[in-house]
């Protein structure tokens, strides 16, 4: 089975602290996305990394980066954490063989800014 | 602009009845289509799919149907049981390698 886990279930940081966030996945999958979860809003896509140290921005990049040193770790940083990014953060890997296939989920780290 | 429309919020069935979640998208490029269920404080799961070339896809008590035409697709699940009560999201790409958009959810309740 695919497993993409994610370094903390919960998490509660003050505003202008740097904030790491850490996913990891076992089967070898080279696409890696950063979503998070708002009530209303659905899943807005943060940043996507499609191979090692490259990475594009989705929907929603302002107040963070990301790192991708090894393929199989993607890592959401929040450079400077503002109250506006209490949310649900949720990563996911997807393989890029060619063919449509699902992406598989962490399961997701809830993260207060106070 | 809001590429997967899943325009109703919830939805409230009776168990043993059937639950039919829809979805509206814009892009003509896409051409793959996910259903995913998410529990609170849990991640997605993936559901069930359908490739742009088919027009249904079967699952168990899953069924997607898919009117290209019309740029909808549509969950059905026959039939609902409480366990099914979660958060659905409808999905989209435009390709293999391309990103999942997702829509913003319709909230499923099965009531006994």
């Amino acid at each position: 089975d695919v497993k993409v886990t994610q370094s903390s279930r919960y998490l509660v940081k003050r505003t202008g602290e740097k904030v790491f966030l850490e996913c990891v996945q076992d089967m070898d999958h080279e696409n890696m996305f950063w979503y998070r979860q708002d009530p209303g809003l659905g899943l807005r896509l943060i940043y996507f990394s499609y191979d090692v140290k490259m990475k594009e921005k989705g929907d929603i990049p302002e107040g963070y980066s990301v790192s991708r040193e090894k393929k199989e770790r993607f890592s959401l940083i929040l450079e400077s954490a503002s109250t506006n990014q209490t949310s649900m953060y949720l990563c996911a890997s997807r393989s890029r063989t060619g063919q449509n296939t699902e992406a598989f989920f962490g399961q997701g780290t809830r993260l207060t800014v106070v | 602009d809001q590429q997967v429309k899943q325009n109703s919020p919830s939805l409230s069935v009776q168990e043993g009845r059937i639950s039919i979640l829809n979805c509206d998208y814009t892009n003509s490029m896409f051409d793959y289509f996910l259903w995913y269920k998410k529990y609170p404080a849990e991640g997605p799961t993936f559901l069930i799919s359908i490739s742009s070339i088919k027009d249904k896809n079967e699952d168990g008590r899953f069924t997607v149907f898919l009117n290209k035409s019309a740029k909808h697709l549509s969950l059905h699940i026959v039939p609902s049981q409480p366990g099914d009560s979660a958060v659905y999201f409808c999905a989209s790409n435009t390709g293999a390698n391309s990103k999942l958009t997702f829509g913003k959810g319709i909230t499923l309740s099965v009531r006994p």
